[in-house]
């Protein structure tokens, strides 16, 4: 089974400031990993993900996250964050795809971003 | 862009009535799925669905949850008698599967969401 935790449930930030959003995961098969952003009221956009090759991945709206396999780590950066990017953003892990069974998202808990002017 | 589409985007109904959410996932994509997110928890897995029958379900997918592809374009979720505890919003999400590569049509696409209230 997998499992994701997101290290901040809120996270404050002035405008053009960077910021890190913490999200690690456990699981004992390989796994693809994702970002997805929900703004209010609406649904979930995906940002970017993790399948395989460079552990570096560059998202939508300058996001990008790195995988880091021995600390079981995706984190999402972003240099310099605008009022736009308030949102909810959640890490979500699925095993490596199956063709009976497709690839269900295990979601953490969400962070909230709040970027402030 | 293609997208999927969801149908109420709001559903009020009383405890014990059945509901049915309506989904129109993209047009070429094969896998189907729904999620729901109770107010202020994390987004939780509920059923997938391929080749016409359920592929992999949760442990709150119960006997009271059921969902179809009654024509080549909709996906439905149905709850049977509803309890309060069902009220969420409920994201249907579609994709392709395997592409050519492999890898890419893994990504899920996912609805608006349908919110449910039930009082």
């Amino acid at each position: 089974a997998q499992s994701v935790t997101q290290l901040d449930s809120q996270v404050p930030v002035f405008e053009e400031a960077p910021v890190e959003l913490r999200c690690n995961y456990s699981s004992s098969v390989s796994v693809y990993l994702f970002w997805y952003v929900q703004y209010p009221n609406q649904g979930l956009q995906l940002l970017l993900k993790y399948l395989s090759g460079s552990t570096l991945v560059k998202g939508i709206n300058g996001f990008e996250a790195e995988f880091n396999k021995s600390q079981t780590s995706f984190h999402l950066r972003k240099p310099s964050v605008h009022i736009s990017d308030t949102a909810e953003y959640f890490c979500a892990v699925s095993r490596t795809f199956s063709y009976n069974q497709g690839g269900k998202l295990i979601f953490g808990q969400g962070t909230e971003l709040s970027v402030k002017p | 862009e293609p997208e999927v589409t969801q149908t109420p985007s709001h559903q009020v109904t009383q405890m014990g009535q059945e509901v049915i959410l309506r989904c129109v996932p993209i047009s070429n994509h094969l896998y189907f799925y729904w999620y729901r997110q109770i107010l202020g928890q994390k987004v939780e897995f509920l059923v997938s669905f391929y080749n016409n029958e359920i592929s992999e379900k949760s442990e709150i997918f119960d006997d009271q949850f059921s969902v179809e592809r009654p024509d080549g374009s909709n996906f439905t979720l149905k709850i049977r008698s509803t309890k309060l505890e069902d009220s969420a919003m409920y994201f249907c999400a579609s994709s392709y599967g395997l592409g050519a590569s492999g890898r890419a049509g893994h990504e899920q696409f996912f609805g608006p969401g349908t919110r449910l209230t039930v009082l």
